[in-house]
């Protein structure tokens, strides 16, 4: 079966800092990657998405950017962290290019920028 | 038009009601559609797929409109635990891209 891991679960990091938060996907192959970040009371914003290595479409322009160095690992970074990056960040995966199915999450990671 | 949109609520509904909200949705060539429950502080669920008309488990009832373009979920004997944020989201075949509506929260009283 199909499982996703994504951490830390909390973070906390000073503004300025760099981030890098990790998401990998097991039991399927050359899945759709995505990263939404969900402001506190807010819907889910998609951030970037991937259809394969090295593949990353940016929804939103920002101080973050993703990357996917192997086709199940999908990493979201940033060089210097703003108070606006405050979060919850979620990983999620769906099947393959044109399968039109639905996305299956990671349980997400709370990040606070003090 | 926004890709997805719904009432935000909330919905503060008393337990063993029936409570339905909708879905709009802006692209005609949207295939599928997924109704994702949200806990607080909880990543999202999948609570029921939509590929037709509508689908039922249980207490849950999804149905779409094509020519007005919105899915509806209803809820039934509604309880206690039905207490979240529900989630929609369209999809349609070749399109990597997944745009979540901002979610509909529901509260039952007791």
């Amino acid at each position: 079966s199909q499982t996703i891991h994504q951490w830390p679960a909390t973070l906390v990091q000073p503004v300025g800092s760099p981030l890098s938060l990790e998401c990998t996907v097991e039991g399927t192959s050359n899945p759709n990657l995505y990263w939404y970040r969900q402001a506190a009371g807010r819907g889910l914003q998609l951030l970037f998405y991937s259809v394969g290595i090295g593949q990353i479409s940016s929804e939103v322009p920002q101080n973050l950017s993703a990357s996917r160095p192997q086709d199940r690992q999908f990493i979201l970074s940033s060089k210097k962290l703003l108070l606006s990056d405050s979060g919850f960040y979620l990983c999620a995966w769906s099947a393959p290019r044109g399968m039109n199915t639905e996305a299956f999450f990671g349980q997400g990671t709370r990040l606070t920028v003090v | 038009r926004k890709e997805v949109e719904q009432d935000p609520g909330p919905f503060n509904v008393p337990e063993g009601a029936t409570v339905a909200f909708n879905c709009t949705y802006s692209n005609s060539a949207s295939q599928s559609f997924f109704w994702y429950r949200q806990d607080c502080r909880k990543e999202p669920k999948l609570l029921m797929s939509v590929y037709s008309s509508g689908n039922e488990d249980g207490r849950f009832t999804a149905q779409l409109n094509r020519a007005s373009q919105y899915i509806s979920l209803l809820i039934r004997d509604s309880k206690l635990s039905d207490s979240a944020t529900y989630l929609c989201v369209p999809s349609r075949f070749g399109n990597e891209k997944l745009t979540f509506g901002t979610g509909t929260r529901l509260t039952i009283i007791p």
